[in-house]
């Protein structure tokens, strides 16, 4: 099965930290770049970062520059996004999402089902 | 930076055909032809509408088709369907080297 999973979410204090990773199967990724994507309650998408294929070129949005690293390890096919000192306003459903080429705005053709995480006190 | 702008809404009937637009500056849209459409069920993984301002990905109908004007890109649906009905989001390449989605827009289908 093709698919992008997602796994790390959860609930975590403000100025914590929090792994996300997204693994995928059946589908190839290492030519690909990767991107995570978040929607906030009853909010809109918002990209948060993306990362070429061999880890060369890497950009974040404004809200995360210098709190969240993206990384990935293409022998295990895996993306990551390590959050630091997260904010009550990171609280999203946290999207990996599979770039059409390797690197890195050419739309994302494969997403997966998301992992939640919400920043409470 | 803030969001692309979108309607919020937009309604047709069955059989109809409707344009969401999506506006932004030569910044982004205007400037750059990596403008995407993505379809959205709440709950679900974001589908891939429209890839490169006018492209449909392998399997998507061609009912959908994408188009841009200066600083504006707009997605049409023609013959519009019940199952079209969802959250549809615009996103463009940016000069900073990032990426910008739109507000969102919610398609009723009457």
């Amino acid at each position: 099965q093709v698919q992008l999973v997602e796994s790390g979410g959860g609930v975590v204090q403000p100025g914590r930290s929090l792994r996300l990773s997204c693994v995928a199967s059946g589908l190839t990724v290492n030519t690909n770049a990767l991107h995570w994507v978040r929607q906030a309650p009853g909010k809109g998408l918002e990209w948060v970062a993306v990362i070429s294929y061999d880890g060369s070129e890497i950009y974040y949005a404004d809200s995360v520059r210098g709190r969240f690293t993206i990384s990935r390890d293409n022998s295990m096919t895996t993306l990551y996004l390590q959050m630091d000192s997260l904010r009550a306003e990171d609280t999203a459903v946290y999207y990996c999402a599979r770039d059409r080429r390797s690197c890195c705005y050419f739309g994302m053709d494969v997403w997966g089902q998301g992992t939640t995480v919400t920043v409470s006190s | 930076q803030s969001a692309l702008t979108q309607p919020a809404s937009v309604s047709g009937s069955p059989g109809q055909s409707i344009t969401i637009s999506c506006t932004g500056s030569t910044s982004d849209v205007g400037g750059f032809i990596y403008v995407s459409w993505y379809q959205h069920f709440p709950g679900k993984a974001p589908k891939l509408m429209i890839h490169e301002v006018n492209n449909r990905p392998s399997g998507v109908s061609n009912r959908f088709s994408g188009s841009k004007s200066a600083n504006t890109a707009y997605l049409t649906i023609s013959a519009l369907q019940a199952e079209d009905e969802a959250d549809y989001y615009c996103s463009s390449y940016t000069s900073r080297n990032t990426l910008i989605f739109g507000g969102g827009t919610k398609l009723t289908v009457l």
